[in-house]
C-alpha cells in the first residue's frame, strides 16, 4: 500500500517562530488532508488539499501532487499550535476514501 | 459547523467484555468509517461502510469487530470480546462523498 512519511518527527519552537512540516507519499493520490491532534486527542481538520495551495489565517498548505509531497506552513506560532500534525492521503484508484496516515510531527511551542 | 459526535468519550472495560462505540454522523453524509489510534502511534483505518454494508475493511477488523447503522442515524462499532491490545482511541469519520472526511472527537477505550 501507499507509504506516507512525515518530517520532522519532532519540532520545538519558541512562540512567534515559523515552521514547515513535510509529508512525502510513495504513490499518486486522489486526496490529501492535514489534521491537528490537540492534547485531548481530537483530530481537527486543517486542510483538504489534493493539489495547489490554500491559506487559513496563520496556516497554509501546498501540495505538489506530481512530486508526491505536501507542505504545511505555520507562521507566528502560538502555544495553542502545540500537538501532533498528521498528513493523510487516499491513493489513486481507491473507491472508499480510505485514508492512510503518516506518523505525524509532534510540535511543541514554548512561551 | 456540523460535527461528528461520538459517545462515550472514555470507556473502561474488562477483558472479554463486549463494547459498543457510538457515532452520530453529519446528517447528509453517506460514507462512514472507523479508525483507531493506539497510544503514541499513527491513526489506522479499520472499516468503511456505505449503503448499509461494509465496503472495505483492514486486517485489524477481524471477526471480533462489527459495524452497523441500527436506526438509520447512529453508526456503531462493536467489539465482541475485548482484548488488552484493543485499548486505543477509536475515531468515527464521515463524508458526504468520496472527499473530505470529518472526524469525531474519539472514544478512548481502555481494556483492563
Amino acid at each position: 500500500g501507499i507509504q506516507v512519511e512525515q518530517s520532522p518527527p519532532d519540532l520545538i519552537l519558541q512562540e512567534g517562530a515559523n515552521s514547515t512540516l513535510r509529508c512525502n507519499f510513495s504513490d499518486s493520490v486522489n486526496n490529501l488532508q492535514w489534521f491537528h491532534q490537540n492534547p485531548w486527542g481530537q483530530l481537527i481538520n486543517l486542510f483538504y488539499i489534493p493539489s495547489g495551495t490554500k491559506q487559513n489565517g496563520r496556516l497554509s498548505a501546498t501540495t505538489v501532487a506530481t512530486e508526491r509531497y505536501s507542505l504545511l506552513y505555520i507562521s507566528s506560532s502560538q502555544t495553542t499550535d502545540s500537538g501532533v500534525y498528521f498528513c493523510a492521503v487516499e491513493s489513486s484508484g481507491g473507491s472508499n476514501y480510505k485514508l492512510t496516515f503518516g506518523k505525524g510531527t509532534l510540535l511543541t511551542v514554548n512561551p | 459547523e456540523p460535527e461528528v459526535t461520538q459517545t462515550p468519550s472514555h470507556q473502561v472495560t474488562q477483558m472479554g467484555q463486549e463494547v459498543i462505540l457510538r457515532c452520530v454522523p453529519i446528517s447528509n453524509h453517506l460514507y462512514f468509517y472507523w479508525y483507531r489510534q493506539i497510544l503514541g502511534q499513527k491513526v489506522e483505518f479499520l472499516v468503511s461502510f456505505y449503503n448499509n454494508e461494509i465496503s472495505e475493511k483492514s486486517e485489524i477488523f477481524d471477526d471480533q469487530f462489527s459495524v452497523e447503522r441500527p436506526d438509520g442515524s447512529n453508526f456503531t462499532l462493536k467489539i465482541r470480546s475485548t482484548k488488552l491490545e484493543d485499548s486505543a482511541m477509536y475515531f468515527c469519520a464521515t463524508a458526504q462523498g468520496l472527499i473530505l472526511a470529518f472526524f469525531g472527537q474519539g472514544t478512548r477505550l481502555t481494556v483492563v
